[in-house]
C-alpha cells in the first residue's frame, strides 16, 4: 500500500515569488509520482509525472519537480508564481503494479498580488 | 478531443434516494475510474472499469456500484443515500488498463439533504 503526505494545507505567497509545495510518500514497492492542479469547480488535471529517467521533471507553465529516492519526496516548485497558479495542488501516487492512485490531502496555494 | 464529460454537473437528493452519475471517457480509452472527493477524507478511490469489467475496487460500502459499457461509457450508483456521501464524484479516463496517466473530468456534485 503507499501513502502520501502534503505537509502544508495552505501555501501563501506574493507574485513574483518562488514557492516550493512539499510532498512525500511511502510505499514498499517502485512507484510513480504524480502532481495535479485543481481550480475551484473544475476537475483535476495532470500537471507533471515522473515515470523512469530523469529525476527532474518540467511541466509546460513553469513548475518542476524533482523525486528523490532517499527521502522519498517528490517537492513541486516554481521559481515565479503569477496570479493564475492560485489553486489547490494535489500530489499522487500509483504503486508500478497498482491501477489507482493515492492522493495526498492538498495544498492550496494562493499567490496574493 | 474533447475531454472526460461528466453529467449531471449538480445533483441535490434526499436521504434513502438512489443516484447514477454518468462518465464518459476520451476517445479511444478504454479505462474508467471513480474517485469521490470530500473535505475531511480527501479523494479517495471507488473502483475502475476495463472492458466492461471491474478490475479494482476501493473500500467503500456495496452501496456504491458501477458498471462500463462496450463504448467504454461508465455509470456509477449509490443507492440508499447518506449525508456523508455529499461529495463530488470525478471519474478519470485513461487509455488502457496498464497506462500511467489518468484525465480527469469536471466531476458531479452531490448533495444529500
Amino acid at each position: 500500500a503507499q501513502s502520501v503526505t502534503q505537509l502544508d494545507s495552505q501555501v501563501p505567497v506574493f507574485e513574483e515569488a518562488p514557492v516550493e509545495l512539499r510532498c512525500n510518500y511511502s510505499s514498499s514497492v517502485s512507484v510513480y509520482l504524480f502532481w495535479y492542479v485543481q481550480y475551484p469547480n473544475q476537475g483535476l488535471q495532470l500537471l507533471l509525472k515522473y515515470l523512469s529517467g530523469s529525476t527532474l521533471v518540467e511541466s509546460i507553465n513553469g513548475f518542476e519537480a524533482e523525486f528523490n529516492k532517499s527521502q522519498t519526496s517528490f517537492h513541486l516548485r516554481k521559481p515565479s508564481v503569477h496570479i493564475s497558479d492560485t489553486a489547490e495542488y494535489f500530489c499522487a501516487v500509483r504503486g508500478k503494479s497498482a491501477r489507482q492512485l493515492t492522493f495526498g490531502s492538498g495544498t492550496q496555494l494562493t499567490v496574493l498580488p | 478531443k474533447a475531454g472526460v464529460t461528466q453529467t449531471p454537473r449538480y445533483l441535490i437528493k434526499t436521504r434513502g434516494q438512489q443516484v447514477t452519475l454518468s462518465c464518459s471517457p476520451i476517445s479511444g480509452h478504454r479505462s474508467v475510474s471513480w474517485y469521490q472527493q470530500t473535505p475531511g477524507q480527501g479523494l479517495q478511490f471507488l473502483f475502475e472499469y476495463f472492458s466492461e469489467t471491474q478490475r479494482n475496487k476501493g473500500n467503500f460500502p456495496g452501496r456504491f456500484s458501477g458498471r462500463q459499457f462496450s463504448n467504454s461509457r461508465s455509470e456509477m450508483n449509490v443507492s440508499t443515500l447518506e449525508l456523508g456521501d455529499s461529495a463530488l464524484y470525478l471519474c478519470a479516463s485513461s487509455l488502457g488498463q496498464d497506462t500511467y496517466e489518468q484525465y480527469f473530468g469536471p466531476g458531479t456534485r452531490l448533495t444529500v439533504t
